[in-house]
């Protein structure tokens, strides 16, 4: 079955720098999902979209926007990169049509700010 | 605020059964879900209670009593492979629903 499809896996930035991570929900998922995860720590909320509209919006930067497009993939974007934002970001998705409508997590992009 | 705690680290021997506790006080629920997270990788969707009671899954169950603000996950006949984080978080009936995660217990089972 298909995943949540995230990338890069892996990106290395330096301070001040922009970067784009990129997100592909499962099919027929409505809504998509970006947690950031810094060590030991457990996934914080930064935003979401319902049907390419923002939804709800957590600890997200000023720094950091994000967007769905017609096509339903989703882009955080990044700017003015900190040392601080070295972390997992992950996206999810999931569909508010159905049961349990649980959360499905992509694998992450480690994003390494130097 | 949101808050949802579980303990931070428990061990447990393989073949054991362990109970991981996670109490939360939310602005509105709307269900109750545990994934498992391994270092470095993404979480992954264990159970799901919306009501009181026990969930059972092969060899996870998940409890909840909404009165209490509680929920619990048991996992039986524990493997190697079962040491993990785990992950309680809680579904808000505001806004589009989104997930707040807890503090995660990471569970080291020994041989």
């Amino acid at each position: 079955a298909a995943g949540v499809i995230q990338s890069p896996r892996h990106l290395i930035k330096e301070k001040r720098e922009t970067a784009t991570l990129k997100c592909y929900p499962i099919p027929r998922h409505d809504t998509v999902y970006w947690y950031q995860q810094g060590p030991g720590q457990d996934p914080q909320f930064l935003i979401s979209f319902y049907e390419k509209m923002q939804s709800d919006k957590g600890s997200i930067p000023d720094r950091f926007s994000a967007q769905q497009f017609s096509d339903y993939h989703s882009e955080l974007n990044m700017s003015s990169l900190e040392l601080g934002d070295s972390a997992l970001y992950f996206c999810a998705s999931s569909s508010r049509t159905g049961g349990v409508s649980e959360a499905f997590f992509g694998q992450g992009t480690r994003l390494t700010v130097v | 605020g949101q808050n949802i705690d579980q303990p931070t680290e428990m061990t447990a021997t393989e073949g054991a059964i362990v109970q991981i506790n996670c109490t939360y006080q939310t602005s509105g629920f709307n269900g109750l879900f545990w994934y498992q997270q391994h270092a470095g990788e993404a979480p992954t969707f264990l159970s799901y209670n919306v009501l009181d009671g026990l969930e059972e899954k092969g060899r996870f169950s998940s409890f909840l009593s909404r009165s209490k603000g509680y929920s619990y996950l048991l996992l039986k006949e524990l493997q190697m492979k079962d040491s993990a984080s785990y992950l309680c978080a809680v579904r808000l009936n505001t806004g589009f629903q989104k997930l707040v995660f807890g503090t995660g217990t990471r569970l080291l089972v020994s041989p």
